[in-house]
């Protein structure tokens, strides 16, 4: 079955415990990315990568890391997480830049 | 940064009902696309719109772009608990960037 998975699916942490949410989809596609979702904020891009070792920052990339050393993962690293990066992130992935996309089910993360 | 404004932000109906959701910008998009997210799941692509007075049927949905291709709506009619959900418009603009708006949560109660 073709998808997009995330893990874990629920987080929760302390400040400044280095933290990594794992991506990793199974459709050959060139490009992913990074969302995350606050109440009245809606879907928030963090960071994509349109292939392999090509990654670029999004719309709110302060406190996360990416890399893309393999197609079919795109890991986020939160170095040194603080509470306001307490939201519901999303993986996404396309076969190019501009097609449709396929999200993830979420990841929960909670940061105390 | 191009804006995308959803109205209404809640909307709770009844089973039967017709209802329309409102998704705005002073922005021009090249495309705008609409989304279906269930509780616990990511986002679901409905349909996506190119050109400006396009409109697309998918069932009881109805979506159409506007003509300056700055808004679009989304039409459901007699709505039915399926359809609760939270739903996203999602506009794609300079670069190929893709901008959402903050979701409309429907809820159609039996």
């Amino acid at each position: 079955e073709a998808q997009v998975t995330q893990n874990p699916r629920y987080l929760i942490t302390v400040t400044g415990k280095k933290l990594t949410v794992t991506c990793s989809q199974n459709m050959n596609h060139e490009y992913m990315s990074w969302y995350r979702q606050d109440p009245g904020l809606g879907l928030r891009q963090i960071y994509y990568s349109m292939n392999v070792e090509v990654t670029d920052k999004g719309d709110v990339p302060e406190g996360y890391k990416v890399s893309r050393k393999e197609k079919r993962n795109f890991p986020l690293i939160l170095e040194s997480p603080s509470p306001n990066q307490t939201s519901l992130y999303f993986c996404a992935s396309s076969r190019a830049l501009g097609e449709k996309l396929f999200f993830g089910s979420g990841t929960q993360l909670s940061v105390l | 940064t191009q804006l995308l404004e959803q109205s209404p932000q809640f909307l709770s109906i009844q089973e039967g009902e017709n209802l329309t959701v409102y998704c705005n910008s002073s922005s021009v998009f090249s495309s705008l696309q609409w989304y279906r997210q269930e509780p616990g799941e990511g986002p679901v692509l409905l349909v996506t719109v190119v050109t400006g007075g396009e409109v697309k049927k998918l069932k009881r949905l109805t979506f159409q772009f506007g003509d300056a291709r700055k808004d679009s709506s989304l039409h459901i009619t007699a709505a039915q608990p399926g359809d609760t959900g939270l739903y996203l418009c999602a506009g794609r603009g300079s670069g190929s960037r893709l901008t959402f708006g903050e979701g409309t949560q429907l809820t159609v109660n039996p």
